[in-house]
């Protein structure tokens, strides 16, 4: 099976930088994938990373390392929008299913 | 525009009744995903699809049943013998080759009472 493991809450001001880390255990891996959910609404995809290091996508940017079974969300220059929940999600196996961690909520402060 | 249908948005049930949630896409895509989430955690596979008339078990089918009879609908029937169905369920669908890209519809809440 798959565990993963990321923070529960991080609270930052408006144009700070958060950084949501996710460790997972694995049979197998083939890549991880993160989400975003605004309270009540669907997830959106943001980014996945099948190799070792860092993904930039605009202000988010996702970081690898399968040695160390772990990866991180990096959200620079943060904005009021982006308060959410944020969720990786590991695909460990051949198939179809991805297994996502529990989330970490991210509030934004003024 | 594509996308993802679910409805409806709420659902009230009593106990003891099979519910059927709906799941609708016009992406063309091949799979169909159902997750459950509770509050506070994150989401747990039902069933899946990778293609036309075929599915398969996630993490906690029991009390669920599915089928896919076309590409664009991917039905969730939630059954008496879910123990605890009152949750947020959410359907999604990928590309065939790309199932860590997955686009979800905007959920259905079910309240069983």
């Amino acid at each position: 099976g798959q565990s993963l493991e990321q923070p529960s809450e991080v609270t930052a001001v408006e144009g700070a930088i958060v950084q949501i880390n996710c460790t997972y255990q694995t049979s197998g891996f083939y890549g991880l994938s993160w989400y975003q959910q605004h309270d009540g609404g669907a997830p959106t995809f943001l980014s996945y990373n099948a190799l070792d290091g860092l993904e930039e996508t605009g202000r988010f940017s996702s970081f690898l390392s399968r040695s160390d079974s772990y990866g991180y969300l990096l959200l620079q220059e943060l904005q009021m929008k982006d308060s959410a929940s944020y969720f990786c999600a590991v695909k460990g196996s051949n198939d179809y299913k991805l297994s996502f961690g529990a989330g970490t909520t991210v509030t934004v402060r003024a | 525009d594509g996308g993802i249908t679910q409805s409806p948005k709420y659902l009230f049930r009593k106990e003891g009744q099979n519910v059927t949630l709906s799941c609708e896409q016009n992406l063309n895509h091949d799979a169909m995903y159902w997750y459950r989430q509770d509050p506070g955690q994150g989401l747990r596979l039902i069933y899946y699809s990778q293609i036309v008339n075929d599915f398969q078990k996630g993490d906690i089918a029991e009390g669920y049943s599915v089928s896919r009879e076309k590409k664009e609908s991917f039905p969730l029937t939630v059954t008496s013998a879910q123990k605890n169905p009152t949750a947020f369920y959410l359907c999604a669908s990928s590309i065939g080759d790309s199932p860590y890209e997955q686009y979800f519809g905007p959920g259905t809440r079910l309240t069983v009472t």
